[in-house]
């Protein structure tokens, strides 16, 4: 059982490439989320859904986009990624109790 | 809006000394508390959740968490440290939906021998 599975775990991006992150959950779960974590500021929501075909906007939601068009996977996207954007990125699910983390997408922006 | 407080970004205690790490929440309906471990390079564990049922919630490894309303609390302690427990903790609060999980900004717990 894989439970979450982020693609891909390392990226170097440079300054107004675009870029996806994939996420893939197995457990039939229906909310899905997407984290940034940076040192001294825990994990911050970017955006979230509640299931399939719904997105919604988190705490940090700007310059990034979100897609839920199967029940499984949610992706994140960066139209045009900027510096400020280097962060750790992690992916969960939820039934409603408690969330399961994929093992987190180390991106950098130069 | 929801929001969550852990006091302290670095607790220090001896192996063997109790363990306690402090969170405190806002939320204006009845929340589910979550207390998650992150060991170095790694995601998020589930330690222990508080859904309204029981106020003294147990978790894996030895932890617990007492849910009090009066005081808007949910810390988290263990009797006894071990050094295997040094990792970062955070403390996450949500609405009954779950819809949308909101995090502290974590805690480090460093263990000396």
């Amino acid at each position: 059982n894989a439970g979450v599975t982020q693609t891909p775990k390392f990226r170097v991006l440079k300054t107004g490439q675009s870029m996806t992150l994939l996420c893939a959950q197995d457990m039939n779960h229906e909310y899905m989320y997407w984290y940034r974590q940076d040192p001294g500021m825990g994990l911050r929501l970017i955006h979230y859904s509640v299931g399939e075909g719904t997105t919604a906007k988190g705490e940090v939601p700007d310059g990034y986009n979100v897609s839920r068009l199967k029940k499984q996977n949610f992706l994140l996207g960066l139209e045009s990624a900027a510096p400020s954007q280097t962060s750790v990125y992690f992916c969960a699910s939820s039934s409603g109790t408690g969330a399961f983390f994929g093992q987190g997408t180390r991106l950098t922006v130069v | 809006a929801q929001s969550v407080t852990q006091l302290g970004s670095h607790v220090s205690v001896s192996e063997g000394a109790l363990v306690l790490l402090r969170c405190n929440y806002s939320s204006s309906v009845p929340p589910y508390l979550f207390w998650y471990v992150q060991y170095p390079n790694q995601g998020l564990q589930l330690l222990l959740k508080y859904t309204s049922a029981a106020t003294l919630v147990k978790g894996i490894n030895g932890f617990e968490a007492e849910f009090k309303k009066s005081e808007t609390s949910f810390h988290l302690t263990k009797p006894s440290a071990h050094m295997s427990d040094a990792a970062e903790y955070f403390c996450a609060v949500s609405d009954s939906s779950a819809s949308k999980i909101i995090f502290g900004s974590g805690t480090r717990l460093s263990i000396r021998p």
